[in-house]
């Protein structure tokens, strides 16, 4: 019964730097979301994706790049990290629209 | 006109009285208003959500009550609990727009003393 999982956990990069985060889920989900959570700004959705091999932009994409190749995954990309980036990402899936969304436990990601 | 105003930002209730969590939004379009409880560490999950065509839905101890005119609705937790304490989130979405989005509100944090 794991849900959403994603990896990592935590991350410290270097400005500059690039990685992936990975979210999976087992709930054979269409939509899934890549939202970043900051203090006193809630969640903003990043990007989007409706099912498998769709992405869409969210409210602030820039700097991100997400793919969906296989319905249960859904990646974020970080091509050169910015200290603006330092944040808490969550990934969430849900069945379709107005189904509740899922959430994973976060990655906690620190750009230096 | 998307955004979702909540309020207030923190909350310090006793144990055993009602939290009221207040969310405001403007886009006559949103069509479902859900809300989250986010513990320490964790992601958020879904509470309870309601629909406009109700203007009031409970579960528990857990009521949302929606007022359409005012595009206003808010969370009651009824005799709260430390167990309560974490923080909330309201959310607002429109289906019909062919877009898939939850607009979050800002959050609010709750603390419940024994």
């Amino acid at each position: 019964n794991a849900g959403v999982t994603q990896t990592p956990k935590f991350r410290v990069l270097k400005t500059g730097q690039s990685m992936t985060l990975l979210c999976a889920q087992d709930m054979n989900h269409e939509y899934m979301y890549w939202y970043r959570q900051d203090p006193g700004m809630g969640l903003r959705l990043i990007h989007y994706s409706v099912g498998e091999g769709t992405t869409a932009k969210g409210e602030v994409p820039d700097g991100y790049n997400v793919s969906r190749l296989k319905k249960q995954n859904f990646l974020l990309g970080l091509e050169s990290a910015a200290p603006s980036q330092t944040s808490v990402y969550f990934c969430a899936s849900s069945y379709r629209v107005h189904q509740p969304q899922h959430f994973g436990d976060g990655t906690r990601l620190s750009i230096l | 006109q998307q955004q979702v105003k909540q309020s207030p930002q923190s909350l310090i209730v006793q144990k055993g009285g009602i939290s009221i969590i207040n969310c405001a939004y403007e886009n006559t379009a949103f069509d479902y208003f859900p809300w989250y409880q986010q513990f320490p560490g964790k992601g958020p999950a879904l509470l309870i959500a309601i629909r406009p065509d109700v203007s009031e839905k409970k579960e528990g101890r857990f009521t949302i009550s929606f007022n359409k005119s005012a595009k206003q609705f808010s969370l009651h937790i009824m005799d709260s609990q430390p167990g309560d304490s974490a923080t909330y989130f309201c959310a607002a979405s429109n289906a019909t727009s062919g877009t898939y989005k939850y607009i979050f509100g800002t959050g609010t944090r709750l603390k419940v003393l024994a």
